[in-house]
């Protein structure tokens, strides 16, 4: 079935740093590929999206770009800041699953000032 | 427009009882989702709903199930609750026919003791 596979963390960074959190996933169709984040103590807010090959996702100086040719969908951002710290999950859906949201097991992110 | 509520909070069980949880869904969206989060995991899908009807279902056993009303607010019913239901529920909207983006409301926090 589909999955999804994202570094462990926690990742600790300082401001001002550039972040990569990797995801790849397996899936038997086409999927949408999402990035959401969670506050501590809060729900998930959706981060970005992308919902075919060679798109980029981009939202608060994040950025994501679907890869079909390596089946990963990595988030980017240039430079963090201590607000940025939460957990990261990478997600996918399709039409197979009735678009229901196949999270992988997050990624917790800490700035330091 | 009004985002995706859920009700309670917080809950504290014991093992062997019942819980309901409660989920308003975001203005103009005709489907909801739930699902479990556990401590320092992703959300595991649970079930959707759309037009009232169950409308697919994540790995959980029938202990778990649930109603969506005419004005498509949901509730979730988790019956001889065990230790291992102890977990964050999430409730999701999305608008099927529409970009099928799932918003999601805060959460409810259940604990069984």
């Amino acid at each position: 079935g589909d999955s999804v596979t994202q570094m462990e963390g926690p990742v600790t960074l300082s401001e001002e740093a550039f972040l990569t959190i990797n995801c790849t996933y397996t899936a038997t169709g086409y999927p949408s590929l999402f990035w959401y984040v969670q506050y501590p103590g809060e729900g998930l807010q959706l981060l970005l999206k992308a919902t075919k090959a060679d798109d980029k996702g981009s939202n608060k100086g994040f950025e994501a770009t679907y890869r079909k040719e390596t089946t990963s969908f990595h988030l980017e951002k240039g430079s963090v800041q201590v607000s940025d710290s939460a957990v990261y999950f990478c997600a996918l859906s399709d039409r197979n699953s009735g678009y229901a949201l196949n999270f992988g097991k997050g990624t917790s992110l800490l700035v330091t000032p | 427009e009004t985002g995706v509520t859920q009700s309670p909070t917080h809950l504290i069980k014991t093992r062997g009882q019942q819980v309901t949880l409660r989920c308003s869904s975001q203005s103009g969206h005709n489907t909801v989702s739930w699902y479990q989060q556990a401590l320092g995991q992703g959300p595991q899908f649970i079930f959707q709903y759309y037009r009232e009807e169950e409308n697919g279902r994540g790995n959980f056993p029938p202990r778990f199930s649930g109603l969506q009303f005419p004005n498509y607010s949901s509730e979730l019913n988790v019956n001889a609750l065990e230790l291992d239901d102890s977990a964050l529920y999430l409730c999701a909207s999305s608008l099927v026919g529409g970009n099928y983006e799932q918003y999601f409301g805060p959460g409810t926090r259940l604990t069984v003791t």
